[in-house]
């Protein structure tokens, strides 16, 4: 149980494009789900929290514009990166929370972002 | 505010011996405690956490943890390493009123024959 799945893997895109990652928990209803940023051999740098229904709460230091995040249902939460550049690469992980206990959030497998 | 501190970047051991990664953290009262670990190009998956009671957490994957509050730690030991355990292991406290973690900056291990 409490399996949270990401979307997709991997991917490469071009200077100037949007990218959208998904993030799915698979066998619960995730009432908050989290995004973080992780750095070559760092460590995880909160990036936002999104609550099924309601607009996304944006640590100090990120940018909403860019990091479009939508969290439409219990089980999806979405980050579009905007008009991505080469420093927006990156490894993006999500988590998710199924309100049961306390801050035990689940991980998805990540993403790796690449700009070109 | 609240900080949570891993020592050690990097941690070398052999198969079989045991392991040490020491965590402390920096909070007022009894913090929520968790371990992670992260395999190469992994999400984290949650190896043990601390709320309450027993301060002798017993986790997966033959993981334990203990939680000192006089010495603000909780460092994860393991009796005898296997290959498959190398990875990055990340500690973490609950932020205080908050579903938030707070991360360190995590310790690699490397596991020799």
């Amino acid at each position: 149980g409490a399996v949270v799945s990401q979307h997709p893997s991997r991917v490469i895109c071009k200077s100037g494009t949007s990218v959208k990652i998904e993030c799915r928990s698979l066998d619960f209803q995730a009432t908050t789900m989290f995004w973080y940023r992780q750095f070559p051999k760092q460590s995880l740098m909160l990036m936002a929290t999104s609550n099924e229904g309601s607009k996304a709460t944006y640590e100090q230091g990120v940018e909403k514009d860019k990091f479009l995040i939508n969290h439409a249902s219990l089980t999806l939460s979405t980050l579009t990166v905007t008009s991505a550049h080469p420093e927006d690469s990156s490894f993006y992980i999500c988590s998710a929370r199924d309100g049961r206990g306390y801050n035990e959030q689940f991980f998805g497998p990540g993403t790796r972002l690449t700009v070109l | 505010a609240q900080s949570v501190t891993q020592p050690d970047i990097h941690i070398t051991v052999s198969e079989g011996a045991s392991l040490e990664l020491r965590c402390n953290y920096s909070y007022g009262a009894t913090p929520y405690l968790f371990w992670y670990v992260q395999s190469p190009g992994q999400g984290l998956q949650l190896l043990l956490k601390y709320f309450s009671g027993d301060t002798l957490v017993q986790g997966i994957k033959g993981f334990e943890a203990e939680f000192k509050r006089s010495q603000s730690s909780f460092n994860l030991r393991k009796p005898s390493v296997h290959w498959s355990d190398a990875a990055e292991y990340f500690c973490a406290v609950g932020e205080d009123g908050t579903d938030k973690l707070i991360f360190g900056t995590g310790t690699r291990l490397q596991v020799f024959p």
